[in-house]
């Protein structure tokens, strides 16, 4: 199993420009989700998946956006990227959701840098 | 609404000392409780988890937390650290029955060899 991947590693973008990180994962996981880690603030949560065709905001969703049309893979789109928006960004899966002690298993980031 | 403090934001021992770093979640109702490690460079790995049972929990690489429901603190703790032991680490709190994760800020560790 490869577990959880993320591409690219490393982004740098201009204030404007879109582009998609893509998570993808290989254990059949019904639950996936997307943080962004800032310093001093932790991880916090952006969106997040119970399943195909589910989505739903998490704490800090404004400005990115995401669709679930395949249980492997749960892109994370900026349509317009801002400076505010440089981060790292984590994508994470597991098994249901979280209630029962189900870890999440995260993948290795992605370093987006916006101009 | 659900939160996690952190207090501890930067903490430096020598090998060979004992380590506690607090974790507290304001949330009246049940709740599952992790504590995540991320090592210079590497992503973030589970180190123990709690969900029920028994209250002090034991995870990878000697490190063990206890559940206090009393005071809503879940404190990770690990009698003797290695210089290796140093790496970021992470207090994360998920109200039963829903599907948000909310992290703590988080601790670096530095462990002086």
């Amino acid at each position: 199993n490869a577990g959880v991947t993320q591409t690219p590693k490393f982004q740098v973008l201009k204030t404007g420009q879109s582009m998609t990180l893509q998570c993808a994962q290989d254990m059949n996981h019904e639950y996936m989700s997307w943080y962004r880690q800032d310093p001093g603030m932790g991880l916090r949560l952006i969106h997040y998946s119970v399943g195909a065709g589910i989505t739903d905001q998490g704490e800090v969703p404004n400005g990115y956006n995401v669709s679930r049309s395949t249980t492997e893979d749960f892109p994370l789109r900026l349509l317009s990227a801002a400076p505010s928006q440089t981060s790292v960004y984590f994508c994470a899966s597991s098994y249901s959701r979280p209630t029962g002690g189900n870890e999440q298993f995260f993948g290795p980031g992605t370093r987006l840098t916006v101009l | 609404a659900q939160s996690v403090s952190q207090h501890n934001h930067h903490v430096i021992l020598s090998e060979a000392a004992s380590l506690e770093l607090g974790c507290n979640y304001s949330y009246g109702g049940t709740v599952n409780l992790f504590w995540y490690v991320q090592y210079p460079g590497q992503h973030l790995q589970l180190l123990l988890k709690y969900f029920s049972g028994d209250p002090l929990v034991k995870g990878i690489k000697g490190f063990e937390a206890e559940f206090i429901k009393s005071k809503f603190s879940f404190n990770l703790r690990k009698p003797s650290v290695q210089w290796s032991d140093t790496a970021e680490y992470f207090c994360a709190v998920n109200a039963a029955g829903t599907y948000k994760y909310i992290f703590g800020t988080g601790t670096r560790l530095k462990v002086l060899a």
